[in-house]
């Protein structure tokens, strides 16, 4: 299994400009998280889905985060517009079922000048 | 404040020597852990996990303890590598019934091995 596969793995815009993040979780897995990662406030969940559904997107961190699961193999997260503040590392991570342990993708690293 | 966090930010041990990373939790009803390894520009891996009804668990070179009184958990590297370098994060499961939404991280301790 090649586990939780994210891209891109470093992205780098200027503010005001979309921004979008993709993952394919793993194989089976039918729970898909989303978390942010910065030094200051560690990692912040964002949105999970389950079966595709969002189930909780309290941790979105205003209305120009968004995020989609099209199909049980693809999510994307996006931001638009970006800010400079929203640069940090972007995770993707995935489980089965009632499994509290979480696979994690490498990471797609933002910032936005 | 932070709920689940780390007694020290950075750890420097000498390699050979054993380790021991701490992590405080505030949610008594929390009833499972689990510890990942995150090294640089990577994304975090499972090290290992355990259930509130379980004081120790012990896996290759590295062993979990719970103490559920204090409400502390540690873990133990053994004969440390330098391949242990690397950031190591605790989370607790603060929803009963399974699932990974309830987890909630640290910030991470960075482990040093020095040669």
């Amino acid at each position: 299994d090649a586990g939780v596969i994210q891209s891109p793995r470093h992205e780098v815009t200027e503010m005001g400009q979309e921004v979008t993040l993709r993952c394919k979780p793993i194989s089976g897995h039918n729970s898909l998280f989303w978390y942010r990662q910065t030094m200051m406030r560690g990692l912040e969940l964002l949105i999970y889905f389950n079966n595709n559904v969002p189930i909780d997107d309290s941790g979105m961190p205003e209305d120009r985060f968004s995020a989609k699961m099209p199909n049980a193999s693809f999510s994307t997260l996006k931001i638009q517009p970006s800010e400079p503040r929203d640069s940090a590392v972007y995770f993707c991570a995935s489980s089965w079922g009632s499994e509290e342990k979480l696979l994690f993708g490498s990471g797609t690293q933002l910032s936005v000048l | 404040g932070e709920s689940v966090g780390l007694h020290l930010p950075t750890l420097s041990v000498q390699e050979g020597d054993n380790s021991i990373i701490n992590c405080a939790y505030s949610n008594s009803a929390s009833d499972y852990f689990i510890w990942y390894k995150q090294e640089s520009g990577k994304g975090p891996q499972f090290i290992i996990d355990i259930r509130s009804n379980m004081d120790k668990r012990q896996g290759q070179r590295v062993t979990v303890l719970l103490n559920k009184t204090v409400k502390h958990l540690s873990l133990q590297i053994a004969a440390t590598q330098p391949g242990d370098s690397a950031v190591y994060f605790c989370a607790e499961n603060r929803r009963s019934g399974g699932g990974a939404d309830g987890l909630t991280f640290g910030k991470g301790t960075h482990l040093i091995i020095q040669p």
